[in-house]
């Protein structure tokens, strides 16, 4: 079956860094978002990988190795406003959105 | 960037009665158009998907006849609720890509609606 991973919440504190780890297991593979998902609203899109490696974005950044099926979200300099949810996705060989049940971040001042 | 416009933000409706829900593209050509479902502290979850002009696709699970969707034209796609009861209610969403069945990462992926809260008393 396919299967996407990451942690049901996480805390971390204003100024510091986090990072959200995400494992997947899909027939195939044709790359991986990640969104922000603020309570009642809708998901907005921070990142997108197909390659390995680091994509840098401002205070995000996102990483992807395919051989061990495993991404994370890096995130610094942690303002209260990033407190959210954070979805993992990934497209599978049938270009089928499979979707991680999300990551609920904590901010603390 | 890709704007899609979902309308309405929240509706109550009274059980039994039936509620459709707009998506819009806004600045470009919505070839394959996603309906999901997100309940309380939960992921989205997929119901169907539509490419302009033909029919849907629904998820497994998912009634056709209760839960209608047309994707008449490349910018306008509907999720019609028929015969709502409480445990419709929920969060729509609906999601955009230009590719057909496929995201288009420079157009920020997936590109959602900003979704429709649906309370059926």
């Amino acid at each position: 079956g396919q299967n996407i991973d990451q942690p049901t919440e996480m805390t971390a504190t204003e100024g510091a860094i986090v990072q959200i780890n995400c494992t997947y297991q899909t027939s195939g593979f044709n790359g991986l978002f990640w969104y922000q998902q603020h309570a009642g609203e809708a998901p907005t899109f921070l990142s997108y990988n197909v390659l390995d490696g680091l994509e840098e974005k401002g205070r995000f950044s996102s990483f992807l190795s395919r051989s061990k099926g495993y991404s994370y979200l890096l995130l610094k300099e942690l303002q209260m406003k990033d407190s959210a949810s954070y979805l993992c996705a990934v497209t599978d060989s049938n270009y089928q959105l499979i979707w991680g049940a999300g990551t609920k971040l904590i901010i603390k001042p | 960037g890709a704007v899609v416009s979902q309308h309405p933000s929240w509706v109550i409706c009274k059980s039994g009665t039936s509620v459709k829900i707009e998506c819009r593209s806004l600045d470009f050509q919505a070839t394959t158009m996603f309906w999901y479902r997100q309940f309380p502290k939960q992921s989205l979850m997929l119901m169907a998907t539509s490419n302009e002009g033909s029919k849907a696709t629904y998820e497994q699970g998912v009634e056709k006849d209760k839960f209608l969707i047309n994707h008449a034209s490349l910018t306008l796609s509907t999720l019609t609720v028929t015969s709502a009861h409480p445990e419709d209610s929920s969060f729509y969403i609906c999601s955009a890509t230009i590719i057909a069945g496929q995201a288009s990462p420079e157009l920020g992926g997936y590109t959602f609606g900003s979704g429709t809260r649906l309370t059926v008393v």
